[in-house]
């Protein structure tokens, strides 16, 4: 089974509406990153969890983590086509050198 | 705003020759990784380097692949005979210590 699950896998929201997507773990987690990535190009950090209950806000971008659930959340508020792209979560687990192991990633596409 | 930058952007192959993708990471940056994510698919940790040596690597970097910090500022990896699956999207990221890590632009390789 996959360590890491994401859903959903592809959102299609109109433009001002809200949104969540979900990343769950399999194994424990240390910490866990929120990338976003644009087609054919690299990934551009948004933000870093490293505590349970945890929560960080930029700009209309809030992202939960829930390590009794093993579960981090990202939601945004009012999506904008600009919030378009891929969002992946990427844990950290114990003993590792932080290498990060990416789900297959929320495709979001805003319709303005 | 200091960045990681990757050369070639693009780089067309024959299968079973050697090729070398370069990264410069951020100047004060400890820790570098290489990643690839094969189109269509999820982004994959391939091995992440510190103080001048491997730290951890997966499966997919077999004998085929090695990484070198030839000087103090590339980040190199290379390929030594290519297959066409070697065909993906490759990555270079670098840290400091427990922040978070910054992507580069990456490199496209086609084996043809």
């Amino acid at each position: 089974s996959q360590e890491l699950e994401q859903s959903p896998q592809s959102l299609i929201v109109q433009e001002g509406k809200n949104l969540t997507i979900n990343c769950t773990s399999s194994k424990t987690l240390y910490g866990l990153y929120w990338y976003k990535q644009k087609y054919g190009e690299g990934l551009i950090f948004l933000m870093m969890l490293q505590k349970g209950g945890e929560e960080k806000s930029h700009e209309k971008i809030t992202a939960k983590l829930d390590e009794k659930k093993q579960q981090s959340s990202l939601h945004i508020t009012a999506s904008q086509p600009s919030h378009a792209g891929i969002y992946l979560c990427g844990p950290t687990y114990g003993g590792s050198q932080g290498n990060l192991i990416f789900g297959k990633g929320t495709k979001l596409s805003v319709k303005p | 705003e200091p960045e990681v930058t990757q050369t070639p952007s693009h780089q067309v192959t024959q299968m079973g020759q050697e090729v070398i993708l370069r990264c410069v990471p951020i100047s004060n940056h400890l820790y570098f990784y290489w990643y690839r994510q094969i189109l269509g698919q999820k982004v994959e940790f391939l091995v992440s380097f510190y103080n001048n040596e491997i730290s951890e690597k997966s499966e997919i970097f077999d004998d085929q692949f090695s990484v070198e910090r030839p000087d103090g500022s590339n980040f190199t990896l290379k390929i030594r005979s290519t297959k066409l699956e070697d065909s993906a999207m490759y990555f270079c990221a670098s840290k400091r210590q427990g922040n978070e890590q910054f992507f580069g632009p990456g490199t496209r390789l086609t084996v043809l």
